[in-house]
C-alpha cells in the first residue's frame, strides 16, 4: 500500500519563499504529483517528478528523491492567490493515493 | 480545453436512496478514478477503472459500485446511500500509462449529502 505524509498547515508571508514536504512509503512508485486545490474547487496540476531532481516550473519547483522517499513543493516569491492546498500524490502501477494535504496561509 | 464533467454540482438524498453520480470525459482518456475527499482525510480512492467494463477498488469500496460501459462515461454507485456517505466526490481521468500527459484531470466535484 502507500503511505504519504504532508504538514497539516503552513503560513508564510508574501513574498517570502516556503517549502512544503512530502515523505511516502510505497510498494511500487511510478512518479509523484503535485496538484494545488483552492477553497471550493477541484485540484489542479502543479508538477509531476518521475525521475531524481528538481523541476523549475516558473514560481514553482518540485523535487523529488525516489532512495529517500522524499519530495518537496517549493514556492517562490509568495502570492495572496498562492493560499490554498498542495496535495502530494503518488503514482503506483495503476492507482494514484493522495496525501491529506498542506492548507498554506499567505499573510500580508 | 480538456473537461471532465460531473453531473450535479450539489444533491441531496435521503438514508437508504440509491444514488447516481455520473462522470464524463472528453479526452478519450483511458483511466477513470472515483475519489471522495473530506476534512482531514484528504482525498481517498474508492474504485477507478483502466479501460471499458473494467473495474477495480480503491481504498474505500465499500457501499459503492462502479459501471464502465463506455470509455468518457464512469458512474459511481451508491447502493443504499447512508449518512457516512456524506462528502464531496470528485471524478478524475488521465491517459494510459507511459503516455506522455499521465496527469489526472478533476471534475469539479458533486458535494452529496445523506439525511
Amino acid at each position: 500500500g502507500q503511505n504519504i505524509d504532508q504538514p497539516t498547515e503552513m503560513t508564510a508571508t508574501e513574498g517570502a519563499i516556503v517549502q512544503i514536504n512530502c515523505t511516502y512509503q510505497t510498494s511500487g512508485f511510478n512518479g509523484l504529483f503535485w496538484y494545488q486545490q483552492h477553497a471550493g474547487e477541484a485540484p489542479t496540476f502543479l508538477s509531476y517528478n518521475v525521475l531524481d531532481g528538481l523541476e523549475e516550473k516558473g514560481r514553482f519547483s518540485s523535487f523529488l528523491s525516489r532512495s529517500k522517499g522524499y519530495s518537496y513543493l517549493l514556492l517562490k516569491e509568495l502570492q495572496m492567490k498562492d493560499s490554498a492546498s498542495y496535495l502530494c500524490a503518488v503514482k503506483g502501477y495503476q492507482k494514484v493515493t493522495f496525501g491529506t494535504g498542506t492548507k498554506l496561509q499567505v499573510i500580508p | 480545453d480538456v473537461k471532465v464533467t460531473q453531473s450535479s454540482r450539489y444533491l441531496v438524498k435521503r438514508t437508504g436512496e440509491k444514488v447516481f453520480l455520473e462522470c464524463v470525459q472528453d479526452m478519450d482518456h483511458e483511466n477513470m478514478f472515483w475519489y471522495r475527499q473530506d476534512p482531514g482525510l484528504g482525498l481517498r480512492l474508492i474504485y477507478f477503472s483502466y479501460d471499458v467494463k473494467m473495474k477495480e477498488k480503491g481504498d474505500i469500496p465499500e457501499g459503492y459500485s462502479v459501471s464502465r460501459e463506455k470509455k468518457e462515461r464512469f458512474s459511481l454507485i451508491l447502493e443504499s446511500a447512508s449518512t457516512n456517505q456524506t462528502s464531496m466526490y470528485l471524478c478524475a481521468s488521465s491517459p494510459r500509462q507511459g503516455a506522455t500527459n499521465e496527469k489526472l484531470f478533476f471534475g469539479s466535484g458533486t458535494q452529496l449529502s445523506v439525511l
